[in-house]
């Protein structure tokens, strides 16, 4: 166990429907990351919060937005999702006191989205 | 843009026998790069991990070896044995925005016979 927390484990949905992951981090981890991992793409990262600030931006469609709330944990909101976008979204916390070098990150069980 | 290299995609071997897993890496800024080791249907779990000032690390039957000028780093599995069947990632550290974001290679399926 990560100590890295996601709901829900699964999610099964249909075409143009909006759904809402959520994530909180290990104790103490300032920073938050997500990942989208498909059969055929890898673990792709998404986007990073760190103490509830965007820091950083990577393949994130506009159609997916994420935020990090006062008590740490995240969100990533997913909208007019396509067949396509079935995947495991993984989440990882990192300490990252400062973001000048990478820290480990630890990753949660991931939430495994079903769309039809 | 950015990226990172990582042969082979699979990998099959024989109970004791050692795995070897290879990543090549463009981002000559990289200072971070961690292994992890994916179960069907679970996380990546971190196995180890090598920053650039250290050019080797082992842990029991794990090893890395990174080489920061030809910006290539590979993992060492001896001994191998059937629980060590998964996908291993690697991964490097590529500047984007304000952090350090790991940049993974595509995978390798390890498969341990036994």
């Amino acid at each position: 166990d990560s100590g890295v927390t996601q709901t829900p484990k699964h999610l099964i949905t249909a075409t143009g429907q909006r759904v809402t992951l959520r994530c909180s981090p290990r104790s103490g981890d300032l920073s938050v990351y997500w990942y989208q991992q498909s059969l055929d793409q890898g673990l792709q990262f998404l986007i990073q919060y760190y103490n509830g600030e965007e820091r950083a931006k990577g393949n994130i469609l506009e159609r997916f937005s994420a935020q990090q709330f006062p008590d740490l944990h995240s969100e990533l909101n997913l909208s007019s999702l396509e067949l396509g976008d079935s995947a495991l979204y993984f989440c990882a916390s990192s300490v990252d006191p400062a973001g000048l070098q990478s820290e480990t990150q630890y990753f949660g069980p991931g939430t495994r989205l079903l769309v039809l | 843009g950015e990226n990172v290299e990582q042969h082979p995609s699979t990998l099959s071997v024989q109970e004791g026998d050692s795995a070897v897993i290879k990543c090549t890496y463009s981002d000559s800024a990289s200072n971070y790069f961690p292994w992890y080791k994916q179960e069907l249907g679970k996380r990546p779990q971190l196995i180890i991990d090598i920053r650039s000032n250290v050019g080797e690390k082992k842990d029991q039957r794990i090893a890395v070896t990174l080489n920061k000028t030809a910006k290539h780093f590979s993992l060492h599995i001896t001994e191998t044995q059937p629980e060590d069947s998964a996908v291993y990632f690697c991964a490097a550290s590529i500047r984007t925005g304000g952090s350090y974001i790991p940049t993974f290679g595509r995978g390798t399926s390890l498969i341990v016979h036994p």
